[in-house]
């Protein structure tokens, strides 16, 4: 159980351009979901935290304007990368949990973003 | 800043033997800790979880936590080839579904 499916997989946009990315939990409702970003030869970093109903929470530093999420129904979640820029590309990845957490949380095979 | 310290290694481990991994964390409110398997160009996979001070065993995996030194750390038994993986410790500070801090990760290499 607890399965994530995160699409695309890869994408390659040009400058300027936005991208989707789709979270979904294929098995269980989640009513919080979690976008990272990991950087090549870096770790995890939260960019937000996605409230079905309601708003983003954003970390500091990430530009809610740039970043848009949308968590229309309680198993899906989509952030778009707005006005894509080379230094945007890298690895995103979302994350759910069944259970608040609490044994653990489930990663979507993630999306390789290169802006060129 | 909540902040999780791992050593990044590589840490090479003969086949067979027992790999240590070890991670501190900065913030004394962290109530949750878990240990991720990630395979390069691939999203973490869950391998253990513990919320107690002590050793929790699950299979060749074993987690310690000791919250007065702010230290966890994973031991893998028998280690196998395809333990090699970068291993990454990852910190909630609350009990409720918040995000997670991550460490660097440490890249085990289990030597054939």
């Amino acid at each position: 159980g607890a399965v994530v499916s995160q699409h695309p997989s890869r994408v390659i946009c040009k400058s300027g351009t936005s991208v989707k990315i789709e979270c979904r939990s294929l098995d269980f409702q989640a009513t919080t979901m979690f976008w990272y970003r990991q950087f090549p030869k870096q770790s995890l970093m939260l960019m937000a935290t996605s409230n079905e109903g309601s708003k983003a929470t954003y970390e500091q530093g990430v530009e809610k304007d740039k970043f848009l999420i949308n968590h229309a129904s309680l198993t899906l979640s989509t952030l778009t990368v707005t006005s894509a820029h080379p230094e945007d590309s890298s690895f995103y990845i979302c994350s759910a949990t069944p259970d608040r957490g609490q044994r653990g949380y489930t990663f979507g095979s993630g999306t390789r973003l290169t802006v060129v | 800043q909540k902040e999780v310290e791992q050593n990044s290694g590589p840490l090479s481990v003969p086949e067979g033997a027992i790999a240590s991994l070890n991670c501190t964390y900065s913030d004394r409110g962290s109530q949750s800790f878990f240990w991720y398997r990630q395979y390069s160009g691939k999203s973490p996979e869950l391998i253990m979880f513990i919320y107690s001070n002590g050793d929790k065993e699950d299979g060749r995996f074993t987690a310690q936590l000791n919250k007065a030194s702010q230290y966890v750390s994973l031991l893998i038994r028998d280690s196998q080839p395809s333990d090699s993986a970068t291993y990454l410790c990852a910190v909630r500070e609350g009990g409720g579904a918040d995000g997670l801090t991550f460490g660097k990760g440490t890249h085990l290499i289990i030597q054939p």
